[in-house]
């Protein structure tokens, strides 16, 4: 069975400073892995996804993550943060079942930004 | 190109009544999966629907059901609502199922009063 643990609810930081959301995985197979952000009363808007070809993935708004298989995780990181990247962050891991695929969804992120 | 319709955006029922909602995927996706997002539970998957056929359940009771019609236009219902039924609920579509990638819709906000 999979799962996928964001070992922060909550993280605040400085504009301008970098972000870091830690999320680790546990899949039985190869998994694929995103991340994704909701802003207030807004749906989910993907970021960045990796899929085993690059393990350094780079995603919109300046936001990377990389892929460490030996650590199972798979970390959203962002030099410089700004107001405009408040928001809740989710870590997701999709595998297959059968022919069906399963997302399953870290319990959030909620990133905070300080003037 | 439009991305994934939900409608209503925003619903308030009694317990006890029934809801249906919509979800209109991206043109060309053919595959809907729903999800409800509550603060206590997180993001939860409901099921998944591919050619007009469901292809994945999550651990939802009976009283969730949904459908999947030929243009791939998406409704779930929940009959008897209970309080605990308040939640976001978000769609996500995708090109085929078992797709890795899903794009989701905006969501609809049920209240249950």
């Amino acid at each position: 069975a999979q799962s996928v643990t964001q070992l922060d609810s909550h993280v605040s930081v400085s504009e301008g400073t970098p972000v870091l959301l830690r999320c680790n995985y546990s899949s039985s197979y190869s998994p694929s892995l995103f991340w994704y952000v909701q802003h207030p009363n807004k749906g989910l808007q993907l970021l960045l996804k990796y899929t085993s070809a690059a393990t350094l993935v780079k995603g919109i708004n300046g936001f990377e993550a990389e892929f460490k298989k030996s650590e199972t995780s798979f970390h959203l990181t962002k030099p410089s943060a700004h107001m405009s990247d408040a928001a809740e962050y989710f870590c997701v891991v999709s595998d297959l079942l059968g022919s069906a695929r399963q997302l399953t969804f870290g319990s959030g992120t909620q990133l905070t930004v300080l003037p | 190109k439009a991305g994934v319709t939900q409608t209503p955006r925003y619903l308030i029922k009694t317990r006890g009544q029934q809801v249906t909602l919509s979800c209109s995927p991206i043109s060309g996706h053919r595959s809907v999966s729903w999800y409800q997002q509550t603060p206590g539970q997180g993001l939860q998957f409901l099921f998944e629907y591919f050619s007009e056929t469901q292809r994945n359940k999550g651990n939802f009771p009976g009283r969730f059901s949904g459908r999947q019609f030929s243009n791939s236009r998406s409704e779930m219902n929940v009959s008897t609502l209970e309080l605990g039924d308040s939640a976001l609920y978000l769609c996500a579509s995708s090109p085929e199922v078992g797709a890795t990638e899903a794009f989701f819709g905006q969501g609809t906000r049920l209240t249950v009063v």
